[in-house]
């Protein structure tokens, strides 16, 4: 059964960076055929995706948050990784990480969710 | 402002049949598949649909989608109270460089 587990701080002030990990069991990220990817919800709105990595480290972001984020793995925990720089209480969010088979391109599994608030 | 359209609401009583639409554009529904997402309160999004009309194994054939064109619909047959949640469609877009495009949700009430 894959799963997958976000951890982060849990609150960061305003201009600083945000770091958050995605940790996968029951898959490697190394296995070739699947994008994962970050996607985060702010309070009471819908889903906003984030961007994905592929194993090979090739990552594709969404244009409207590119300049300020950041996803890397780390193969060797099993592990991938986001960084949103300058955050502010906009960036307060339920951060999600999924896993995307490019065969269907869809998130077919999900971690629970991880809430970041922004805040001074 | 999302680039798929959803009702934000949608209702119906236990039993009935219900249908949320989704509407995008030639690059993104028109160009690619189609999949949905049920949240129940407090939870993560569950895959509910993908390639339009697929369900993944567990998934109670209540639930159907189809898609025609830049427009995608998800049913839901024998409507029963624990499918109160939200319910959001989401599919690549061509034009954004294979990015993905949400919906913005809609909520499901069951009277």
């Amino acid at each position: 059964q894959v799963q997958l587990q976000e951890s982060g701080p849990g609150l960061v002030k305003p201009s600083q960076t945000l770091s958050l990990t995605c940790t996968v069991s029951g898959d490697s990220i190394t296995s070739g055929g699947y994008f994962w990817s970050w996607i985060r919800q702010n309070p009471g709105k819908g889903l906003e995706w984030i961007g994905y990595i592929y194993y090979t480290g090739r990552t594709f972001y969404n244009p409207s948050l590119k300049s300020r984020i950041s996803i890397s793995a780390d193969t060797t925990k099993n592990q991938f990784s986001l960084k949103l720089t300058s955050v502010t209480a906009a960036d307060t969010a339920l951060y999600y990480c999924a896993r995307v088979p490019l065969a269907y391109k869809i998130f077919d599994y999900w971690g629970q969710g991880t809430l970041l608030t922004v805040s001074s | 402002q999302s680039v798929l359209t959803q009702p934000p609401s949608a209702s119906g009583t236990p039993g009935q049949r219900v249908t949320i639409s989704c509407s995008g554009s030639s690059s993104s529904i028109g160009s690619n598949t189609v999949g949905w997402y049920q949240q129940l309160p407090g939870t993560a999004p569950k895959l509910l649909v993908y390639s339009n009309n697929q369900r993944p194994s567990g998934v109670p054939d209540r639930f159907s989608g189809s898609k025609s064109g830049t427009s995608a619909s998800l049913a839901i047959s024998g409507l029963q109270s624990e499918d109160e949640a939200d319910y959001y469609c989401a599919a690549w877009d061509d034009s954004l460089n294979g990015h993905v495009v949400f919906g913005g949700g809609t909520k499901l009430t069951v009277l």
